[in-house]
C-alpha cells in the first residue's frame, strides 16, 4: 500500500518561493512517478507537473516550478517561486496513475 | 491544449437514484479518461481509469463508459456516501487536463 504524507501548510508573501515535500512509503520514489496538483480555494483541479520520467511541467509554471526527487529519502518536492495570491492553493502530489495522493499541502500568499 | 467539459456542473438526486455525469473531450483521448471524486476538506479519489475500468475497491454501482470524446460516469444507486464532487481527467497527451466538476447534491 502506497502512502504520500506532505509537509505542513505554509504561509508565504508575494514574491515569495515555497517548497512542498512529499513523502512516498510503502513504495519507493524510483517505483512511482509523481505528479503535482493544486486546487485554489472553490475551485477545480489543475495539474502542474509530474515525471514521466523526465520532468514535464505545464505550460503555465514553466520558468516557476522546479519538481526534484531525492531517492535516498523517496521525498519529491514541489517549488514554486515569485509566488502571487493567485497561487493561494492547496497543493497534492499523488502518482502517476492518481490511485494514491497526499493529504494536500494549503499555501497561502497574503502580505 | 484539451478542455474537458463536464455536465452538468450541479446535479440534485435522492438516494436510489441513477445518476449519469457526462465528459466531453475537445479532440479525441482515445480511452485515457479517469474520474475522481472529491468529498471537501479530502483529497481526490480515483473511481474509474482508462475510461471504463474500476478501480480496486470501489464500489460496483460506479460504472464508467466512452471512449473518443464522449465519456459518462453512471452511478447506478446512488448512496449517502456518493454525495461529492466528481471530475473527468484526461491523461492521454500533456498536459493533463480535468473537467470543470460536477457537484452531486442531496435533493
Amino acid at each position: 500500500q502506497v502512502q504520500l504524507v506532505q509537509s505542513g501548510a505554509e504561509v508565504k508573501k508575494p514574491g515569495a518561493s515555497v517548497k512542498v515535500s512529499c513523502k512516498v512509503s510503502g513504495h519507493t520514489l524510483t517505483e512511482v512517478s509523481m505528479h503535482w496538483v493544486r486546487q485554489a480555494p472553490g475551485k477545480g483541479l489543475e495539474w502542474m507537473g509530474g515525471f514521466d520520467p523526465e520532468r514535464v511541467y505545464a505550460q503555465k509554471f514553466q520558468g516557476r516550478v522546479t519538481m526534484t526527487e531525492d531517492t535516498s529519502t523517496d521525498t519529491g518536492y514541489m517549488e514554486l517561486s515569485s509566488l502571487r495570491s493567485e497561487d493561494t492553493a492547496v497543493y497534492y502530489c499523488a502518482t502517476d496513475a492518481l490511485d494514491y495522493w497526499g493529504q494536500g499541502t494549503l499555501v497561502t500568499v497574503s502580505s | 491544449d484539451i478542455q474537458m467539459t463536464q455536465s452538468p456542473s450541479t446535479l440534485s438526486a435522492s438516494v436510489g437514484d441513477r445518476v449519469t455525469i457526462t465528459c466531453r473531450a475537445s479532440q479525441t483521448i482515445s480511452s485515457w479518461l479517469a474520474w475522481l471524486q472529491q468529498k471537501p476538506g479530502k483529497a481526490p479519489k480515483l473511481l474509474v481509469y482508462k475510461a471504463s475500468s474500476l478501480q480496486s475497491g470501489v464500489p460496483s454501482r460506479f460504472s464508467g463508459s466512452g471512449s473518443g470524446t464522449e465519456f459518462t460516469l453512471t452511478i447506478s444507486s446512488l448512496q449517502p456516501d456518493d454525495f461529492a464532487t466528481y471530475y473527468c481527467q484526461q491523461y492521454n497527451s500533456y498536459p493533463w487536463t480535468f473537467g470543470q466538476g460536477t457537484k452531486v447534491e442531496i435533493k
